[in-house]
C-alpha cells in the first residue's frame, strides 16, 4: 500500500513567521511531488512542484525534497490570513496519491 | 495551463437515483482522472479515463457504481449509479499538466458537491 502521510494539524502560526509543514511517503520508487493548497469549499490548486533533491524556492514558498529520508516539506514565510488553507501532499508513481492534509491556520 | 469546467457545482440527489458528472477542458488531453473526496478527508483516484479504452479503475471502486465516458480528448462524464448516503462526496476531475514528457503537476476542476438523501 503506497501511503502519503501528513500531520493534520491543525497548525496554528502567528502572521509573519514560517509555518512548516512535513509530508513522509512509503513509495521510494516516487519521482514527483506536489503541494496543493485548498481553501474550504474549492478544488485543491497547485502551489509548488519539486524533483530533485533539495530545496525550490518561488515567492514566499519553499518546497524541500530528501529522498533518502522520504521526507518532502513545504516553508511558508511570512505567512498571511490569507494562507489559512488545508495543504495536500501528492506522490506520483504510476499515479497521484495525496495526504490527509494539514490544516493551517494564520491568525493576525 | 489547461482550463477544467465541471458541472453540475453541487446537487442533491434521492437515494437509488443516478447523477452523471461532465467536465469539458479547453484543450486535448490523453488522459484525465476522476478523484473524490469525501467529507473531512483527502483525495482519492476513482479511475483513469483515456479516450478510445476502457477506463481504469482504482481498488474499492467498479465500472456498474461509476461507470465514465471519454468520448474525445476534450470530454469526460462520470456517472455515480445507485446513490446511497455514502456518495455523498465532492467528486472532481483532472488533467496533467505537462510538456515534453514531464508532469508539472494537475490541474483540478472545480468539484460537484453531492449530497445523497
Amino acid at each position: 500500500q503506497k501511503e502519503v502521510e501528513q500531520n493534520s494539524g491543525p497548525l496554528s502560526v502567528p502572521e509573519g513567521a514560517i509555518a512548516s509543514l512535513n509530508c513522509t511517503y512509503s513509495d521510494r520508487g516516487s519521482q514527483s511531488f506536489f503541494w496543493y493548497r485548498q481553501y474550504s469549499g474549492k478544488s485543491p490548486e497547485l502551489i509548488m512542484f519539486i524533483y530533485s533533491n533539495g530545496d525550490k524556492e518561488d515567492g514566499r514558498f519553499t518546497a524541500q525534497l530528501n529522498k533518502a529520508s522520504q521526507y518532502v516539506s513545504l516553508l511558508i514565510r511570512d505567512s498571511q490570513p490569507s494562507d489559512s488553507a488545508t495543504y495536500l501532499c501528492a506522490v506520483e508513481t504510476d499515479k497521484l496519491i495525496f495526504g490527509t492534509g494539514t490544516r493551517l491556520q494564520v491568525f493576525p | 495551463s489547461a482550463v477544467i469546467s465541471q458541472k453540475p457545482s453541487r446537487d442533491i440527489c434521492q437515494r437509488g437515483t443516478s447523477l452523471t458528472i461532465q467536465c469539458q477542458v479547453d484543450s486535448q488531453v490523453t488522459m484525465m482522472f476522476w478523484y473524490r473526496q469525501q467529507p473531512g478527508q483527502s483525495l482519492t483516484l476513482i479511475a483513469t479515463a483515456n479516450q478510445g479504452s476502457e477506463a481504469t479503475y482504482e481498488s474499492g471502486f467498479v465500472i456498474d457504481k461509476f461507470p465514465i465516458s471519454r468520448p474525445n480528448l476534450t470530454f469526460s462524464t462520470l456517472t455515480v449509479s445507485n446513490m446511497s448516503p455514502e456518495d455523498s462526496s465532492i467528486y472532481l476531475c483532472s488533467v496533467e499538466k505537462g510538456q515534453g514528457g514531464r508532469t508539472y503537476g494537475y490541474t483540478f476542476g472545480s468539484g460537484t458537491r453531492l449530497t445523497v438523501v
